[in-house]
C-alpha cells in the first residue's frame, strides 16, 4: 500500500528564517507527487507537480524537489502569510488511468513576524 | 478560486438522516473525486469519477454512494449518518483521470 509521511508535523519560523519540509514516501511506481497549501477550513490549494528524480520547481518563496524516495518544500524568508498546513501527496503509476492519490497528514507552518 | 463550487458550504443535521452533496467541476474538467477530512485525520479518499463513470473507490462506507452526471457535476450521498460522520467533505476535480486536481472550499457536515 502506497504511504506518505511528512515531517515535522509541525514547525515554527521566525518571519525571514528558511526551512525544508520533508515527505517520505513509498508507493509502487510514481507517477507524479503533488504538494498542497491548505487553509484552516479552506480547500487544499494546488502548488506543485513532481514527476521524476531530480526534478525542481518554484513558486515565489517556495521550490519543491523530488528524490527517488522523498520531497522536499523548501521556503525562503518565509512571511506570515505563508503559514498553513502543507500537504504532500503521491499518485502511482497505474494503467488504465486508475487514480489513487494518496495524501500525508500534513506539515503545519507558521510563520511568526 | 479554484473553479470548483460545493455546496451546500455548511450543513447540520441529525443522526440517522440523509444528506446529499453537491459538487460542480472546473469547466472542461471529467474527472470528479471525493475526500473526508476529519479534525484527527489526513484527507481519505473516497471515490472517483471520470466522465460519468465509477474509476477507483477509497475508504467509502456502504452507507455513503456518489454519481456524476451527464452536465459532470457529481453528488455525494450520505445516508443513516453518525456522529462519526461529522467532517469536512472536497470535491476535487482534474482534466484526466491522471493529473493534478483542483479542490473546493467544501462542505462542513455536523451530525448532532
Amino acid at each position: 500500500e502506497d504511504q506518505v509521511t511528512q515531517s515535522p508535523e509541525a514547525l515554527r519560523l521566525q518571519e525571514g528564517e528558511s526551512s525544508s519540509l520533508n515527505c517520505s514516501y513509498t508507493v509502487s511506481g510514481l507517477r507524479g507527487l503533488f504538494w498542497y497549501r491548505q487553509d484552516p477550513g479552506k480547500g487544499p490549494e494546488f502548488l506543485f507537480t513532481l514527476y521524476s528524480a531530480g526534478e525542481e520547481k518554484e513558486k515565489e518563496r517556495l521550490k519543491a524537489t523530488l528524490t527517488k524516495k522523498e520531497s522536499f518544500l523548501h521556503i525562503t524568508a518565509p512571511k506570515p502569510e505563508d503559514s498553513a498546513t502543507y500537504l504532500c501527496a503521491v499518485q502511482p503509476n497505474l494503467s488504465g488511468g486508475y487514480q489513487k492519490v494518496t495524501f500525508g497528514t500534513g506539515t503545519k507552518l507558521q510563520v511568526i513576524p | 478560486d479554484s473553479g470548483v463550487t460545493q455546496t451546500p458550504k455548511h450543513l447540520i443535521t441529525a443522526t440517522g438522516q440523509r444528506v446529499t452533496l453537491r459538487c460542480s467541476p472546473r469547466s472542461g474538467d471529467l474527472s470528479v473525486y471525493w475526500y473526508q477530512q476529519s479534525l484527527d485525520q489526513g484527507l481519505q479518499f473516497l471515490i472517483q469519477y471520470y466522465n460519468g463513470e465509477e474509476r477507483a473507490k477509497g475508504n467509502i462506507l456502504e452507507r455513503f454512494s456518489a454519481q456524476q452526471f451527464p452536465d459532470l457535476h457529481s453528488e455525494l450521498n450520505l445516508s443513516s449518518l453518525e456522529l462519526g460522520d461529522s467532517a469536512l467533505y472536497f470535491c476535487a476535480s482534474s482534466v484526466g483521470a491522471r493529473t493534478e486536481a483542483f479542490f473546493g472550499q467544501g462542505t462542513r457536515l455536523t451530525v448532532v
